[in-house]
């Protein structure tokens, strides 16, 4: 069990670019989550998948965030046209039953 | 909507005292988990203990203990012993499972300092 890992650790961006980030989960947990969390702030729940389904998207996820899990195992969050607005931090979570475990996340800056 | 309310957004102990964090939540629901999240700085998220509604007696785990209020919907996070590795932001979170989901709602934290 080697926890759950995401790449890349740090990325920086300019305003209008595409950024794309990988999650991969421990690998017995069906349950993947995304949240954003900012300075000061805690993790706010952007999506989550059961397997490759996804079950829910907050109203925090605009039509510019999509999110994959194929094949129920590791997961794409995408976020075109970035905005300044969008720098944090991007956590992943997974889960088998209601205990998350969480990796180091993604530090977008957007510039 | 279920709500998580940390009010003390810093809190300092000195080493080998016992501190109390607080947490507030608001909800309808009867069945539901709470926890206690650690963020040391720069690392990742880690558990320090859960809660399931249901249980009445409190969690403890090792140096960590809670004090689960049902009725007045009160969480609170007790650290005995405090050491400096326990430096750091400490987030209590919420679970209920909807409709086959699980949703998890996270209060805003709690920066803990531990003086050598």
């Amino acid at each position: 069990d080697t926890g759950v890992s995401q790449d890349p650790r740090h990325k920086i961006t300019k305003r209008g670019q595409n950024v794309t980030f990988r999650c991969d989960p421990i690998s017995e947990h069906n349950r993947l989550y995304w949240y954003r969390q900012t300075l000061g702030q805690g993790p706010e729940f952007l999506t989550y998948f059961q397997n490759e389904a996804q079950l829910e998207k907050s109203r925090l996820l605009s039509d510019r965030f999509s999110a994959e899990r194929p094949k129920g195992s590791f997961s794409t969050l995408e976020i075109q046209r970035t905005e300044q607005g969008d720098s944090a931090m991007y956590l992943c979570a997974s889960s088998r039953d209601y205990e998350q475990y969480f990796g180091p996340g993604t530090r977008l800056t957007v510039t | 909507a279920q709500t998580v309310t940390q009010s003390q957004p810093e809190m300092s102990v000195q080493e080998a005292e016992t501190v109390t964090l607080s947490c507030t939540y608001d909800t309808s629901e009867s069945n539901y988990y709470l926890f206690w999240y650690k963020q040391p700085p720069s690392r990742q998220m880690i558990l320090v203990i859960r809660q399931e509604a249901y249980k009445q007696q409190n969690a403890t785990e090792n140096r960590f203990s809670v004090n689960f209020q049902k009725a007045a919907k009160s969480f609170s996070l007790k650290i005995s012993d405090s050491q400096l590795g326990d430096t750091a932001m400490y987030f209590c979170a919420f679970m209920k499972r909807a409709s086959g989901t699980y949703k998890y709602i996270f209060g805003t934290g709690t920066r803990l300092k531990v003086l050598a």
